[in-house]
């Protein structure tokens, strides 16, 4: 079974820049997720999909973050403009339905100079 | 919304102890509570889970205990490996939806 997965794989860029990142989930899996991990940190959930639709996005900051995933499939993270405090990994993860295990991608490891 | 707390931050053992971590909640509608290892530069990796009508779980030498009545549950490693080294991280979550909130993980070490 292919895993998730995500590019690029590593990003810098300058504040105020523009950054995109993409998320192809395990096929068959309606649930997707965004998180971003601060390094020494958990997780965070930034947004949830349920195939096409938003289940969740209460932590994901909508003035500078947006997310989608118009097909159900595959999901793009875009973050514009870029602040120093979003330097992170964003991960990508996918589950079958709602409450099942869930499957992270390798993740996206964003420097913001 | 939810709040989960996790210690210790850092746990080193020998090898051949045993590790126990702690993680607490704040809501108590949380129904599903699930563990995470993520080994140094790697994705994170369901180890074990627990829903709330269970009170405890074991998978080999991992364990996992829940105490709704206190909101709190615990990870059990037996004879630990070195190969165990990596961080450790507790979520929980709540309703039909899994919306996990995690903790901030523990890095325990196993010394040989």
């Amino acid at each position: 079974e292919a895993g998730v997965a995500q590019s690029p794989r590593y990003k810098i860029i300058e504040k105020r820049q523009s950054v995109a990142f993409w998320c192809n989930p395990i096929s068959g899996h309606a649930t997707l997720y965004w998180y971003q991990q601060i390094l020494g940190q958990g997780p965070k959930l930034l947004i949830q999909f349920q195939n096409n639709g938003v289940v969740d996005d209460s932590q994901l900051p909508k003035d500078r973050f947006s997310a989608e995933r118009l097909k159900g499939v595959d999901s793009t993270l875009k973050i514009q403009p870029a602040k120093l405090e979003d330097s992170a990994v964003y991960l990508c993860a996918s589950s079958f339905r709602g409450l099942d295990e869930q499957y992270f991608g390798p993740g996206t490891r964003l420097t913001v100079t | 919304g939810e709040n989960v707390e996790q210690h210790p931050s850092t746990l080193s053992v020998q090898e051949g102890d045993s590790a126990v971590i702690k993680c607490t909640y704040s809501d108590s509608a949380s129904n599903y509570f699930p563990w995470y290892k993520q080994e140094l530069g790697k994705r994170p990796q369901l180890i074990i889970d627990i829903r709330s009508n269970v009170g405890e779980k074991k998978d080999q030498r991992i364990a996992v205990t829940l105490n709704k009545t206190a909101k709190h549950f615990s990870l059990h490693i037996t004879e630990t490996q070195p190969e165990d080294s990596a961080v450790y991280f507790c979520a929980a979550s709540k309703g039909r939806s899994y919306i996990p909130t995690f903790g901030r993980g523990t890095s325990l070490i196993v010394h040989p």
